[in-house]
């Protein structure tokens, strides 16, 4: 089966943009959401967005969703050592979260 | 208090036994999940509860069953553990807006 994809892996530098990019399954998904996890916690949701929206701006964070090509990112600006941890896509589908397998953010000081 | 408690927050467990993991909620939500993350695979559904009379299955219900005793409670009982049910636990809630779940801390399990 089709599953949401994304890289498991990015590093920056603190002070860089961090650029986390997610694919996901269903074209008819009605919300998209991004989760941050920090070690030896649960998930946390940061931010999530409609389907018939293009961007969502929210402090340091930007989504930006392509319908088009089922492609979701999400932007962090001014990347801080605190923003180290897993960041998790999601699609709503159905009755179910699917969930991708996670990016795993370093900043280097 | 964390909005969602999970308990035990660590547990090791022999091969065989049966083990219950317990989540309570205090946001007032109807929706209740079961999720279990291994790495590299990201977050798999065992069972889900709209109301406290309904339980449904998720994408990996074989091996576990759940109980859902009333709003703020549902639970994930392993009637025999194997040691590939190994994983981290995490029980979820979500209103009917769907605006996002909101995760315990998790309960990560170990069988040997």
């Amino acid at each position: 089966g089709e599953d949401v994809e994304q890289s498991l892996f990015l590093s920056v530098r603190e002070g860089d943009s961090s650029v986390i990019n997610c694919t996901y399954t269903d074209s008819s998904s009605t919300y998209l959401y991004w989760y941050k996890q920090e070690p030896g916690a649960g998930l946390q949701l940061l931010t999530y967005i409609f389907s018939n929206m293009d961007m969502k701006q929210d402090q340091r964070l930007t989504v930006l969703l392509n319908k088009k090509d089922k492609h979701l990112s999400l932007r962090i600006a001014d990347t801080q050592t605190g923003d180290s941890a897993i960041y998790f896509c999601a699609e709503r589908n159905n009755n179910d979260m699917r969930f991708g397998a996670g990016t795993r953010l370093t900043v280097k000081p | 208090d964390a909005d969602v408690t999970q308990t035990p927050r660590n547990r090791i467990t022999k091969t065989g036994k049966r083990i219950m993991l317990e989540c309570s909620q205090t946001k007032g939500h109807d929706r209740m999940y079961w999720y279990r993350q291994d790495p590299g695979l990201g977050l798999r559904l065992i069972y889900y509860s709209f109301d406290v009379k309904d339980i449904n299955k998720g994408e990996i219900s074989d091996g576990y069953s759940v109980s859902r005793q009333a709003q703020a409670k549902f639970s994930l009982s392993l009637e025999s553990a194997i040691p590939n049910q190994t994983a981290l636990y995490f029980c979820a809630t979500s209103d009917f807006q769907d605006y996002g779940y909101t995760f315990g801390s998790g309960t990560r399990l170990t069988v040997v």
